[in-house]
């Protein structure tokens, strides 16, 4: 248990579906973030909040939307995704933006089919 | 972009200690070097990290040499629970200071 807690755990979802990844923090951190884990590739960097406000968005495609509505919560909205979208997708909390200490949820399997 | 490079796979047994180096040539004077472990289809989790000489903790042992342009992990008595891939990190250079990954290195814990 990290503190980090991300819902669901496995998606499948359609090409033409709209879906959302729910992530909370439990640990009174104040920066939040989506990362993308596709196989044999490094983690990839999507977005990052600090305090609520996006500080960084790495080039994600706009298919991929991101919310956060406290520092607590963090959401990433999906919609008309592609196959190669499938991938594990980790949300990560630290006490400020860019800590090297980050804490990881458990990642929530995508396949899209 | 800051650069670490690090064996791609290890093989161990049950008790042996192991220890992974990472190399990374272009670290900024000020850097941490932080090491993550990362279990299938779990997130990545924080171990270690250290600016130089040594740092000790319940899990691993971190030895930075003092030209820190290179660092090594090092697992006492891995069990089987520790196969893993074992990541070293550290910053970006310039003022975008996130953490590069890279692809880790594996370590397979044999009986």
């Amino acid at each position: 248990e990290t503190g980090v807690t991300q819902t669901p755990r496995h998606l499948v979802m359609g090409m033409t579906n709209k879906k959302s990844l729910k992530c909370e923090q439990h640990l009174g951190h104040n920066a939040m973030y989506w990362y993308k884990q596709s196989a044999k590739k490094p983690l990839e960097l999507m977005f990052v909040y600090s305090l609520e406000e996006r500080v960084e968005n790495n080039s994600v495609p706009s298919r991929f939307s991101p919310e956060c509505p406290n520092s607590s919560h963090l959401f990433l909205h999906l919609h008309t995704l592609q196959p190669e979208d499938s991938a594990l997708y980790l949300c990560a909390s630290s006490q400020e933006s860019m800590n090297t200490e980050a804490f990881f949820g458990q990642g929530t399997r995508l396949t899209v089919v | 972009l800051a650069k670490t490079t690090q064996p791609i796979s290890m093989d161990s047994y049950e008790g042996q200690e192991v220890n992974i180096t990472c190399s990374h040539n272009n670290i900024a004077t000020n850097d941490y070097i932080t090491w993550y472990q990362q279990f299938p289809s779990q997130g990545p989790r924080f171990i270690i990290q250290g600016y130089k000489t040594k740092v000790t903790n319940e899990v691993a042992s971190l030895f930075i040499p003092a030209d820190r342009k290179s660092s090594t992990l090092s697992l006492p008595r891995v069990s089987l629970s520790d196969t893993a891939v074992y990541y070293c990190l550290v910053p970006n250079a310039g003022n975008n200071r996130k953490l590069i990954w890279g692809l880790g290195t594996s370590l397979a814990v044999n009986p």
